[in-house]
């Protein structure tokens, strides 16, 4: 079945540590998305990608970096972990019309 | 800037219709989407309106007027499961990116 995957769901990490989010899909999307969402409120988007070796930032200044090596991963590091990144990360793939999305991770920065 | 409009909470009872409006300002307009949010879930697509006027999709219902930048969606027999967030993003033009509203809570009573 062709579907977005995060891991880890949930994660809990101590201030400074480097941390990488996964993100891989099976739908063969080109065009793939980070959004940060903190509970109730609307999605940021943080970086995004056109394609292999493509990454762009997005709106919401972040501190995180992202690669696109192959067409299917599309991780998130965080270098430093802080408390202001406690937040759910969302991974998204598709076009202007249609985004599907991953299940999510929940990171929590104490 | 870029800004969306929608009401940050709606009420309705099970079994009734319910109107969720989202108004636009922004420097492009290539589309409107809406996407249904559980909590502790990731969005779900549930459509898109390229063109002026009412597209259809089972119970669900959604409306665009490009002159009035206005678009609603529209769900009728509410169900319990219903109960969600529901979140409109506008395209604009082709750089295929999401600009988002904040989201409605949709609340329903038995």
């Amino acid at each position: 079945e062709a579907d977005i995957y995060q891991t880890p769901r949930y994660l809990v990490i101590g201030t400074g540590k480097k941390i990488t989010l996964e993100c891989s899909q099976t739908m063969g999307h080109d065009k793939m998305y980070w959004y940060q969402q903190d509970p109730g409120m609307e999605l940021h988007l943080i970086h995004y990608s056109y394609g292999v070796n493509s990454t762009e930032k997005g709106d919401l200044s972040s501190e995180s970096t992202v690669s696109r090596i192959r067409t299917e991963h599309f991780p998130l590091t965080l270098e430093s972990a802080r408390p202001s990144h406690t937040s759910q990360y969302l991974c998204a793939g598709g076009g202007y019309n249609e985004q599907f999305f991953g299940p999510g991770t929940r990171l929590t920065v104490l | 800037g870029q800004s969306l409009e929608q009401p940050s909470e709606v009420t309705a009872v099970e079994g009734a219709i319910v109107q969720i409006n989202c108004t636009y300002q922004t420097s492009g307009f290539y589309g409107l989407s809406w996407y249904q949010q559980h909590d502790g879930g990731a969005p779900t697509f549930l459509s898109y309106n390229g063109l002026d006027g009412l597209e259809e999709t089972g119970r669900f219902s959604s409306f665009l007027s490009r002159s009035d930048s206005y678009g609603y969606l529209l769900l009728q027999e509410l169900q319990m499961k219903d109960s969600a967030s529901y979140f409109c993003a506008v395209s604009m033009d082709s750089n295929y990116q999401l600009i988002w509203g904040a989201g409605t809570k949709l609340i329903i009573k038995p």
